[in-house]
């Protein structure tokens, strides 16, 4: 079956040092990835999203990178501050043409060290 | 104020007993979303609406029902067939494309039944 995974369950990470999450997933026809931010005992928060015909997006202070060759994708944290500290997980789209199925992980805790 | 709103945030039952969970959406997306989350897991699907009047089941729809009479709003029953209840669910929405689009999700609710 179709499957998104994360490389660490948890990342802990000096305040004002760079955060990267990494996110794999299986299948090739996957065209569309989110990143979502989970604070605890809240919903999801969308942060960044990136479609399969880009290699790379930036936002404010998050830069998503995709790798289609290897089926990796990751979340890059500049200057990570004590509010970033959640679960971040990558949602995986394009399984089922269609529909709005999305595959998701199962997240990475972030710690952000003062 | 848009968003997606679940009520109520916790909610305690015995076993045997039918609950349901309310979900409504502001955001005039034709697609709403229900998923059970639990420690350790990714967000796992248990059924899905694309139109209204329309509902499909998701990866793990044993035990539960929906209903999607109105766009705004898509309530989930869990049923006494639901083996194991007890756990965090969160509803999303998407607005209708041709392509994947962002899912916006709602606070969660967190069901506990003993």
């Amino acid at each position: 079956g179709e499957s998104v995974g994360l490389h660490l369950p948890t990342l802990s990470v000096q305040e004002g040092d760079n955060s990267i999450i990494n996110c794999a997933y299986s299948n090739s026809a996957s065209d569309y990835f989110i990143w979502y931010k989970q604070e605890s005992g809240k919903g999801p928060q969308f942060i960044i999203d990136i479609r399969s015909n880009m290699d790379k997006r930036q936002g404010q202070r998050v830069t998503v990178l995709l790798n289609k060759t290897v089926k990796h994708l990751s979340l890059q944290i500049a200057a990570t501050q004590p509010g970033d500290s959640a679960v971040y997980f990558c949602a995986v789209g394009g399984i089922d043409p269609g529909t709005y199925k999305y595959i998701f992980g199962t997240g990475t805790r972030l710690k952000v060290l003062a | 104020d848009g968003g997606i709103t679940q009520s109520p945030k916790y909610l305690f039952r015995k076993e045997g007993q039918n609950v349901t969970l309310s979900c409504e959406q502001n955001l005039n997306h034709d697609a709403m979303y229900w998923y059970r989350q639990d420690p350790g897991q990714g967000l796992r699907l248990i059924y899905y609406s694309q139109i209204v009047n329309d509902f499909q089941k998701g990866d793990i729809a044993e035990g539960y029902s929906v209903s999607r009479e109105k766009k705004e709003s898509f309530p989930l029953t869990v049923t006494s067939a639901q083996k194991n209840p007890t756990a965090f669910y969160l509803c999303a929405s998407s607005p209708s494309a041709g392509t994947q689009n962002e899912q916006y999700f709602g606070p969660g609710t967190r069901l506990t039944v003993t």
